[in-house]
């Protein structure tokens, strides 16, 4: 069974810092990987999408991933942190199967210290 | 431009309880699915549908029951409501080979 993991519960950066957050997945089979971003009490929105083309990927606000087969890994980064970047970060992975089923990280909570 | 509109938002249950929680989306996704959000777990599918007429169950269906009886709905229905239920619900739809769109979610109480 595909599985997702997030390393880092929470992570906290200063307003200007890089932001890396790791995920990596366990599939022998190329997946399609996304990134969603969840603000408080809201729903999930798409951040950014891997789906075999280029593997660096460019998304909304700044944020980017690369994806690495020989690591199984999606991480997501921005040069800058944003204030209005603090928010919960979900990665995902799918196998285009039919239902386009997500599987997820557990997730990793992003601070942005001022 | 409604997109996924989930009602209600909030909702308290006490133990034995049914009810439905409701989801419609505006955009012909034939895909569509329920997940419960929990603290640390990220979300975890319960049941999903490729179509009208076709559902399946995904990683935790136990204690909820799911229909789609047209493209545009998918009601999620718990039986009997109980504590282990309380969670955030997130009912999301997609088209093949593309990245699901999710609503705004239901945050369910059983006490």
């Amino acid at each position: 069974a595909q599985s997702v993991t997030q390393l880092g519960s929470h992570v906290s950066v200063s307003e200007g810092a890089l932001v890396l957050l790791r995920c990596n997945y366990s599939s022998s089979v190329p997946p399609y990987l996304f990134w969603y971003v969840q603000y408080p009490n809201q729903g999930l929105q798409l951040l950014l999408k891997y789906t075999s083309a280029a593997t660096l990927v460019k998304g909304i606000n700044g944020f980017e991933a690369e994806f690495k087969k020989s690591e199984t890994s999606f991480h997501l980064t921005k040069p800058s942190a944003h204030m209005s970047d603090a928010a919960e970060y979900f990665c995902a992975v799918s196998f285009g199967n039919a239902g386009n089923m997500l599987t997820f990280g557990g997730g990793t909570r992003l601070m942005v210290k001022p | 431009n409604a997109g996924v509109t989930q009602t209600p938002k909030f909702q308290v249950l006490k133990t034995g309880q049914s009810m439905t929680l409701q989801c419609a989306q505006d955009m012909n996704h034939e895909y569509m699915s329920w997940y419960r959000q929990d603290p640390g777990m990220g979300l975890r599918l319960i049941h999903y549908s490729v179509g009208a007429g076709i559902t399946d169950q995904g990683e935790v269906p136990n204690g909820y029951n799911v229909s789609r009886s047209t493209t545009e709905d998918f009601p999620l229905r718990l039986l009997s409501a109980a504590p282990s239920q309380t969670s955030v619900y997130f009912c999301a739809s997609s088209s093949r080979g593309a990245e699901a769109f999710f609503g705004q979610g239901t945050r369910l109480t059983v006490v």
